[in-house]
């Protein structure tokens, strides 16, 4: 079946670091790509979805200035979370989605430990 | 507003059969999810259902009814290997997944 790569799988930083993150459709294009975040025994917040070559559209409460997001190609989506701070530690995953008459074919990356110092 | 329900911790015991319920209220419905996903891992699709009826998989099966809002994930034979947290989600109209808190399922030998 269709992979979605995600990587790193964990990163520890410090403080005012920023961090990338990349999540990558393997044998499909990903016209729309989501970025999700799990905090400790709660469920996946999405975060923002992006799609190919326009701005991604952020949740309420997403700092956008905070996480940005590059969706550059049909098969790679980036999120960078700038100025890190220990709030920012979560579990932060990737889902890619070939398009919308597809429904069934929504995949998930294998996610990033994100740990702040 | 839009909301998931399913209960919170489930616990079966290794060989027999477990059903593990989610109601849902969302703006439109494009489709239910079943993914389980193990402590430190991103979830992994099991089902999706977006008519209603049974749809069968080896030993998990899901369920669901439009009408009610109503749908369940059916596993049977359990294995240790099922201690999971099973996790409902629901695709809105803006194709969005409005997810449920997950349903921490224990098997017990």
């Amino acid at each position: 079946g269709a992979v979605v790569s995600q990587h790193p799988s964990r990163v520890i930083c410090k403080s005012g670091t920023s961090v990338k993150i990349e999540c990558r459709s393997l044998d499909f294009q990903a016209t729309t790509m989501f970025w999700y975040r799990q905090f400790p025994k709660q469920s996946l917040m999405l975060m923002a979805t992006s799609n190919e070559g326009s701005k991604a559209t952020y949740e309420q409460g997403v700092e956008k200035d905070k996480f940005l997001i590059n969706h550059a190609s049909l098969t790679l989506s980036t999120l960078t979370v700038t100025s890190a701070h220990p709030e920012d530690s979560s579990f932060y995953i990737c889902s890619a989605r070939t398009g919308q008459g597809d429904l069934e074919k929504l995949f998930f990356g294998s996610g990033t430990q994100l740990s702040v110092l | 507003g839009q909301n998931i329900d399913q209960p919170t911790e489930m616990t079966a015991t290794e060989g027999a059969i477990v059903q593990i319920n989610c109601t849902y209220q969302t703006s439109g419905f494009n489709g239910l999810f079943w993914y389980q996903q193990h402590a430190g891992e991103a979830p992994t699709f099991l089902s999706y259902n977006v008519l209603d009826g049974l749809e069968e998989k080896g030993r998990f099966s899901s369920f669901l009814s439009r009408s009610k809002g109503y749908s369940y994930l059916l596993l049977k034979e359990l294995q240790m290997k099922d201690s999971a947290s099973y996790l409902c989600a629901v695709m809105d109209s803006n194709y969005q997944l409005i997810w449920g808190a997950g349903t921490k399922l224990i098997i017990k030998p």
